[in-house]
């Protein structure tokens, strides 16, 4: 399996604030993705985190809200900017690993973002 | 566009009892993932299925290719079992991203 932590754990913020996420994994992995899940939903998918270029975001998000770095193999940022009280959400780092012909994909423990 | 629905939404359930969540999806699939979320938010993989059937300590989870349809069973429910269970599709066409049912939250009662 694929070790995931993510700091911080949570935070709460005031509105017009940006908070960056990190991701770090004990392994290198093939994809990285960062998602959202907002109080009572499932999880969305925001953008998946290319390493050495610029992420590739699903629609509704965009780089200037969520900008996201993957400078290496093992670790990534997600910034929330502008933060509002929408943005309050649990944010989590998911990964996937290649091993043979199986993809497994983990997930990180979340950050648990309030903003008031 | 693959939809995902699970059933039931919420489940309670006495200690011991023997607990099924089901989940269908309405495209082909290259895997299929049940996922746990306890309260405090961060997920564990429990299975990744592509056919047949994985048992993990007191946890069965099949899956029916044909049927389009997966269910997950925990034996001998326990009060720590109390999470939200996630059912996640992966679909070639989607580029291997997952798509998520609404989730099963699961109270076991002592």
């Amino acid at each position: 399996s694929a070790v995931i932590s993510q700091k911080p754990s949570r935070d709460i913020c005031q509105r017009g604030t940006s908070l960056t996420i990190q991701c770090q994994v004990d392994s290198q992995v093939t994809m990285m993705f960062w998602y959202r899940q907002q109080p009572g939903q499932s999880l969305t998918l925001i953008a998946t985190a290319n390493q050495g270029s610029e992420a590739t975001y699903e629609s509704g998000f965009v780089i200037d809200k969520f900008p996201i770095s993957r400078p290496n193999l093992t670790f990534s940022t997600l910034t929330v900017s502008n933060m509002s009280p929408e943005d309050s959400s649990i944010y989590l780092c998911s990964v996937v690993r290649t091993s043979g012909r199986a993809e497994e994909q983990y997930f990180g423990p979340g950050t648990r973002l309030t903003v008031t | 566009k693959n939809e995902v629905e699970q059933s039931p939404q919420n489940l309670t359930a006495q200690e011991g009892e023997f607990i099924t969540i089901n989940c269908s999806y309405s495209v082909g699939i290259s895997a299929l993932h049940w996922l746990q979320q306890h309260p405090g938010g961060g997920i564990v993989s429990l299975f990744m299925l592509s056919s047949g059937k994985k048992k993990h300590g007191r946890l069965i989870a099949t899956i029916n290719i044909q049927e389009k349809h997966s269910s997950l069973h925990i034996t001998a429910s326990h009060p720590r079992d109390s999470a939200v269970y996630i059912c996640a599709v992966r679909t070639k066409a989607a580029g291997n991203k997952l798509t998520f049912g609404g989730g099963t939250r699961v109270l076991v009662k002592p």
